[in-house]
């Protein structure tokens, strides 16, 4: 059990540019999550995968966040055009069965100036 | 989800136990009780759940109320590394989505 691995930890970029994430889950681990936080708040969910189905998005992932997981094993976040309020630190997390705990990655902290 | 409310922050000293509360009085009856800390800058780290019962395991113990209202977790004997912030969930989804709190900052003083 390597853990649940993200990358890059830490991203700076200006705003109006693209980013990109990635999310290494535990290998024999189906459900895969991303959540954001912000400073000071808990951890808010954006979207879930089963495998490489995309079963439901949050309201707070607007028209510039997509979210892929083309085989069902790593997954991608992608925020277009960044804004200032997308700064965070987004976390993903995966589980293997049903009500089962979620593991979570150290995240990527997000900086947009 | 219900409703999760925690303090804002607490303080044990090394080697105590420490009963961290949870109120969630709008709990449904198939709603799981989660909770999980978090250390600075790491994701949050699953700790215990449970569903009506008591519950124990290495790290702590999680104590319910009958009415399932409100829940303790229980450290019990506190370390520094024990310090974080503690987030009680209540609810969530079949398939893990969880509705996080602010949580209780945990000061451990040595």
């Amino acid at each position: 059990d390597t853990g649940v691995s993200q990358d890059p930890r830490h991203k700076i970029t200006k705003r109006g540019q693209n980013v990109t994430f990635r999310c290494d889950p535990i290998s024999e681990h189906n459900r895969l999550y991303w959540y954001r936080q912000t400073l000071g708040q808990g951890p808010e969910f954006l979207t879930y995968f089963q495998n490489e189905a995309q079963l439901e998005k949050s309201r707070l992932l607007s028209d510039r966040f997509s979210a892929e997981r083309p085989k069902g094993s790593f997954s991608t976040l992608e925020i277009q055009r960044t804004e200032q309020g997308d700064s965070a630190m987004y976390l993903c997390a995966s589980s293997h069965r049903q009500g089962e705990k979620l593991f979570f990655g150290s995240g990527t902290q997000l900086s947009v100036l | 989800d219900a409703k999760t409310t925690q303090p804002n922050s607490m303080e044990s000293n090394e080697e105590e136990p420490v009963h961290l509360p949870c109120n969630h009085s709008t709990i449904s009856g198939t709603d799981y009780i989660h909770w999980y800390r978090q250390l600075p800058s790491q994701g949050p780290e699953y700790v215990i759940h449970g569903l009506t019962s008591n519950v124990n395991n290495r790290m702590a113990s999680l104590a319910i109320a009958e009415d399932r209202k409100s829940s303790t977790l229980i450290l019990h004997r506190a370390t520094l590394r024990d310090a974080a912030v503690y987030y009680c969930t209540a609810g969530g989804t079949s398939y893990g989505k969880l509705t996080f709190g602010q949580g209780t900052i945990l000061t451990v003083h040595p």
